[in-house]
């Protein structure tokens, strides 16, 4: 069956260090790849969409970026951590969008 | 004004209540998603429909693709059921979802 792991499940860190969040996908290939934001109280913000190995998409400037090194492997990555970063993020995978798979999600607190 | 807007924003209900929670999409889609988040932050899908009407247990759920709305209705609601509701579209030639800014439902005993 198809599952999806992220983790670390919860992540405090200081303003100005590095952050990696890793996601990955067992049962299937291939898949579409997805890292979403949530703030407090506000719905569901895409940050970064992939395709395929090495090819992602960009959807809000920021500091942070995407990696995906394996076809089922999803990184979201930064340099140096704002108090802005602070927020839910969730990986997720579909094939067509047409089903839809989420992570367990990983809460950053940057103090 | 969002491309998909849920209403209520907040609802609460007595165990037992029928509940509706409805959503609102302004653009061409092949599909919508209705999720569900619990206190704990995991999101799970609950119906990906792209006509008609789903059912499964206690939930409904209804989109009418011409008048672009979805309705997602429980029945018999327990405390169980509080969680936030999440409504997606995916619009047309795309795969990235639109999503919804939830509806909070507590369902007091």
């Amino acid at each position: 069956s198809q599952t999806i792991h992220q983790w670390p499940a919860t992540l405090v860190q200081p303003v100005g260090s590095p952050l990696s969040l890793e996601c990955t996908v067992e049962g299937t290939s291939n898949p579409n790849l997805y890292w979403y934001r949530q703030a407090a109280g506000r719905g569901l913000q895409l940050l970064f969409y992939s395709v395929g190995i090495g090819q992602i998409s960009s959807e809000v400037p920021q500091n942070l970026s995407a990696s995906r090194p394996q076809d089922r492997q999803f990184i979201l990555s930064s340099k140096k951590l704002l108090l802005s970063d602070s927020g839910f993020y969730l990986c997720a995978w579909s094939r067509t969008g047409r089903e839809l798979f989420f992570g367990e999600g990983s809460r950053l607190t940057v103090l | 004004k969002n491309e998909v807007e849920q209403s209520p924003q907040n609802l609460t209900a007595q165990e037992g209540e029928f509940i509706t929670i409805n959503c609102s999409y302004s653009v061409g889609i092949s599909a919508l998603h209705w999720l569900q988040q619990h206190p704990g932050g995991g999101i799970v899908s609950l119906f990906m429909l792209s006509s008609g009407k789903k059912k499964h247990g206690r939930l409904i759920a209804t989109i009418n693709i011409q008048e672009k709305h979805s309705s997602l209705h429980i029945t018999a609601s327990h405390p169980r059921d509080s969680a936030v509701y999440i409504c997606a579209v995916l619009p047309l030639n795309t795969d990235k979802l639109i999503f919804g800014t939830g509806t909070r439902l507590q369902v007091f005993p």
